[in-house]
């Protein structure tokens, strides 16, 4: 398997742009995570996805920030505009249950709003 | 709110020395993972505990689990330069029907030849 694929791997922009990352899960994993990390605040979970539906999506920062997953193969982190306190590595990560399996990470994307 | 805390944050030991890094959380758990995390690179997985007692090993780490403490530790034995990195602890709590994952602060560990 490929492992969980994100995309882009570093993505620049400016400030009051948009902005989407992208995340392909692990084929047959039924949950998939978001998180952003940066030295600061750490790994902080943004949102998570169950069998393509969304449990809790307290740890979104505003309203700013919107994830989708339209299927169980694709999902998305959108910041609309973005500013320059977004910047961070995003990760996402995907697992089978979360009984006995671990996470299995993306590499992430590096954002850098300027 | 579950929150997890580890110490100390930064380690900087030297090597064959043995050493342990603690990892405390706040409300009851259904699970324990460790992860490495090198500079610039994912989270690769290391353990998952899951029961009171646990503990698991793998080379030069080994994990426990206090589920009665809310504890978990990870040991490091004769340290080796290769083993420097980030670890992480991450809790995983059942919240109504489903499964959240909140990670800690993270250990940075240094192995100094």
């Amino acid at each position: 398997d490929a492992g969980v694929i994100q995309s882009p791997r570093h993505e620049v922009t400016e400030m009051g742009q948009e902005v989407t990352l992208r995340c392909k899960p692990i084929s047959g994993h039924d949950y998939l995570f978001w998180y952003r990390q940066t030295m600061m605040r750490g790994l902080e979970l943004l949102i998570y996805f169950n069998n393509n539906v969304p449990i809790d999506d307290s740890g979104m920062p505003e309203d700013r920030f919107s994830a989708k997953m339209p299927n169980a193969s694709f999902s998305t982190l959108k910041i609309q505009p973005s500013e320059p306190r977004d910047s961070a590595v995003y990760f996402c990560a995907s697992s089978f249950g979360t009984g006995g399996s671990p996470l299995h990470f993306g590499n992430g994307t590096r954002l850098t709003v300027t | 709110e579950l929150k997890v805390e580890q110490n100390p944050l930064f380690l900087s030991m030297q090597e064959g020395k043995n050493y342990t890094i603690y990892c405390n959380y706040s409300t009851t758990s259904d699970r324990l993972y460790w992860y490495r995390q090198d500079p610039g690179k994912s989270l690769e997985s290391l353990f998952v505990l899951l029961s009171n007692g646990a503990v698991k090993q793998e080379g030069r780490l080994m994990a426990s689990l206090d589920t009665k403490a809310r504890l978990s530790t990870l040991h490091i034995t004769a340290a080796v330069h290769d083993l420097s990195a980030t670890y992480f602890c991450a809790v995983g709590r059942r919240e109504t029907s489903y499964d959240k994952v909140i990670f800690g602060p993270g250990t940075s560990l240094s192995v100094i030849p």
